[in-house]
């Protein structure tokens, strides 16, 4: 039974651009949420979200983010127009209908911005 | 707002020591606690939690306290093992579920044989 799997690891990109992060949750979980953990910073929430339904977003900057679960394949986390201080850790959990307390992590996206 | 507080790192230990990373907290209301662990390559995983004043979570060894009147969640453990060797965070949430969990800043501990 794989786990929470994100891709890729490691993104390096240059001022500008645009950064897709994917999140591939547990067989069986319909519900993603996506943290941020800014250097020497703890894990900061950003976005939940169930499949074609954003559910809460409260954590996401207002522009240049913006994040999606389609009803087939993974969520994406879009960030456009990069800047340094979007260098970060992106994480992304997911958890069983009915149970929001069990959240499973993947390793995360190491976001690098030059 | 909420807020999570925790032992800076990293700590090291011998094999066998014991082990206490502290966690204080800050919220409104009646927090759920819990400790999470990152092992080298790995995402967060669940170590234990508790959701109420007194309760106790314990999961491997490794025990947790929520003491409402300190606002601390301290994670121990009577004899740690290499294996241990992680990230620990301390996490709470507020909202009535697990959807906006608030972390500190995360705990690097290594485990010497």
């Amino acid at each position: 039974n794989a786990g929470v799997m994100q891709n890729p690891r490691h993104l390096v990109r240059r001022r500008g651009q645009e950064a897709r992060l994917r999140c591939s949750p547990m067989k069986g979980h319909s519900h993603v949420y996506w943290y941020r953990q800014l250097p020497e910073e703890g894990l900061k929430f950003m976005v939940y979200l169930q499949k074609e339904n954003i559910i809460d977003e409260s954590g996401m900057p207002k522009e240049r983010f913006s994040a999606e679960f389609p009803k087939e394949g993974p969520s994406i986390l879009r960030i456009q127009q990069v800047v340094r201080g979007d260098s970060a850790a992106y994480f992304c959990a997911s958890s069983p209908p009915g149970d929001a307390e069990k959240l499973f992590f993947g390793s995360g996206t190491q976001l690098s911005v030059l | 707002g909420d807020s999570v507080t925790q032992m800076e790192g990293p700590v090291t230990l011998s094999e066998e020591a014991f082990l206490t990373i502290n966690c204080t907290y800050t919220a409104t209301g009646y927090p759920s606690l819990f400790w999470y662990v990152q092992y080298p390559g790995e995402g967060l995983q669940l170590l234990l939690k508790a959701t109420k004043a007194d309760d106790k979570g314990s999961n491997k060894g490794f025990e947790a306290t929520y003491r409402k009147e300190t606002t601390s969640f301290h994670l121990e453990k009577g004899s740690v093992q290499v294996s241990d060797s992680a990230v620990y965070f301390c996490a709470l949430s507020s909202s009535g579920s697990a959807r906006q969990l608030t972390f500190g800043s995360g705990t690097q501990l290594t485990v010497l044989p």
